[in-house]
């Protein structure tokens, strides 16, 4: 079975600091690695996604996350926080095949201060 | 205009009443899903369709019905709502055409069982 593990449910960072949201997954097969943002009073936008190839991956406004098999870890970062980023992030799995649904964590807040 | 529209968007009902949520998309996926977002658990699954004629339960389908009406359309159906399905419901759309499992949220439905 598949599972998601994001350390920390609440994350504060002062504006300019670096961005680093913790996500842990487990799964049987090789899997593929999402994360999304919520936006208040928003849906779920993608972040960016890892299923094959470079380890890390780049999303959008400037956010990357590394793929690392040993360490079963898919963490995000983002170098400096802007207040924008404030916002719940998802960590997700999938089984690396066509048709399975998407498994998520229980989420973390972002809290950027000036 | 939006690809994946919910509605409707705000809903108040009362204990005992039927309840049904509506899901409609426009990117010709094939895929459709239906999620709750609860305070601190993240998004679990309730049921998803890979086509019209493939319906499945995830996670927590007691107490919820689906209907996939064409390949667009994909609805919830509470038949006796209670207070603790309170939540936030998404729907999700991905293309099974595609390599990844990338799925894609409607904005989501606010309800609130009294």
């Amino acid at each position: 079975a598949q599972s998601v593990t994001q350390l920390g449910s609440h994350v504060s960072v002062s504006e300019g600091a670096l961005v680093l949201l913790r996500c842990n997954y487990s799964s049987s097969v090789p899997p593929y690695l999402f994360w999304y943002v919520q936006y208040p009073n928003q849906g779920l936008q993608l972040l960016l996604k890892y299923t094959t190839g470079a380890t890390l991956v780049k999303g959008i406004n400037g956010f990357e996350a590394e793929f690392k098999k040993s360490e079963t870890s898919f963490h995000l970062t983002k170098p400096s926080a802007h207040m924008s980023d404030a916002a719940e992030y998802f960590c997700a799995v999938s089984k690396a095949q066509a048709g399975t649904a998407l498994i998520f964590g229980k989420g973390t807040t972002l809290s950027v201060s000036s | 205009d939006a690809d994946v529209t919910q509605t409707p968007r705000n809903r108040i009902t009362k204990t005992g009443k039927r309840i049904m949520l509506e899901c409609s998309q426009t990117k010709g996926h094939d895929r459709m899903y239906w999620y709750r977002q609860d305070p601190g658990l993240g998004l679990r699954l309730i049921y998803y369709s890979f086509d019209v004629k493939d319906i499945n339960k995830g996670e927590i389908s007691d107490g919820y019905s689906v209907s996939r009406q064409a390949q667009a359309k994909f609805s919830l159906s509470l038949e006796s709502a209670i207070p603790n399905q309170t939540a936030l419901y998404f729907c999700a759309t991905s293309d099974a055409t595609a390599s990844t499992d990338t799925q894609y949220f409607g904005p989501g439905t606010r309800l609130t069982v009294l």
